[in-house]
């Protein structure tokens, strides 16, 4: 099977500007989440959608949203970037979701530059 | 508070020596835990679980629920391990992972 693919691989926007990640799951999976990797913060849970439903969500400000289709591909969007959105943004695929914790399959992440 | 530590952010042994990657956790109930390996420009991957018990290219982890503790452990270092380490956990009947802030495993020859 194809892993999780995440495009695009690399952005560079501007403060002010929003953006938007896409990521494609394993196929057959259905649950998706997003995480944000920055030096200072780590690892970080942005959200997860399940079944195009939103199951759980992260510490992070409103501006921080996503969604989820029904063939279980994800987009994420950032509005209004600031300087300290710049991250490497994961995301992860598992073949089921909410029901015990399941394996995840994460993507290369999508390097987001903000000047 | 939800939190997993690692303190050590470089550990760096001698091929064939033992390794032990530390990590502490702080949960209120009875989380899942987890160690991921990211390898040079591969992505993030599932190491193994304390559920499974298993051993995955000579690495264990035990969860130690009195000292909150699933320190990830191998015999002997090999060169190829060199990579960054992640705990993380996980509680409930959710995929939500808590991640520590990594260690760097590096194995000199």
């Amino acid at each position: 099977k194809a892993g999780v693919t995440q495009t695009p691989r690399y952005l560079i926007k501007t403060r002010g500007q929003q953006v938007t990640l896409s990521c494609s799951p394993i196929s057959g999976h259905r649950s998706v989440s997003w995480y944000q990797q920055t030096p200072g913060q780590g690892l970080q849970f942005l959200f997860e959608y399940f079944s195009e439903t939103q199951r759980n969500k992260g510490n992070f400000p409103g501006r921080f949203s996503g969604r989820q289709f029904s063939n279980s591909r994800s987009e994420m969007n950032v509005s209004t970037l600031e300087l300290g959105d710049s991250a490497l943004y994961l995301c992860a695929s598992s073949a089921r979701g909410g029901f015990g914790t399941d394996t995840q399959y994460f993507g290369p992440g999508t390097r987001l530059t903000v000047l | 508070a939800q939190r997993v530590t690692q303190p050590e952010k470089l550990l760096s042994v001698f091929k064939g020596a033992p390794v032990e990657l530390k990590c502490n956790y702080s949960y209120s109930g009875s989380p899942e835990l987890f160690w991921y390996v990211q390898y040079s420009r591969q992505r993030l991957q599932l190491l193994l679980r304390h559920i499974s018990r298993e051993s995955i290219k000579g690495f264990t982890a035990d969860l130690n629920k009195g000292e909150t503790s699933f320190h990830l452990k191998k015999p002997f270092a090999q060169e190829e391990d060199s990579a960054m380490y992640y705990c993380a956990l996980s509680g409930g009947a959710t995929n939500k992972l808590i991640f520590g802030t990594g260690t760097l495993l590096a194995v000199q020859p």
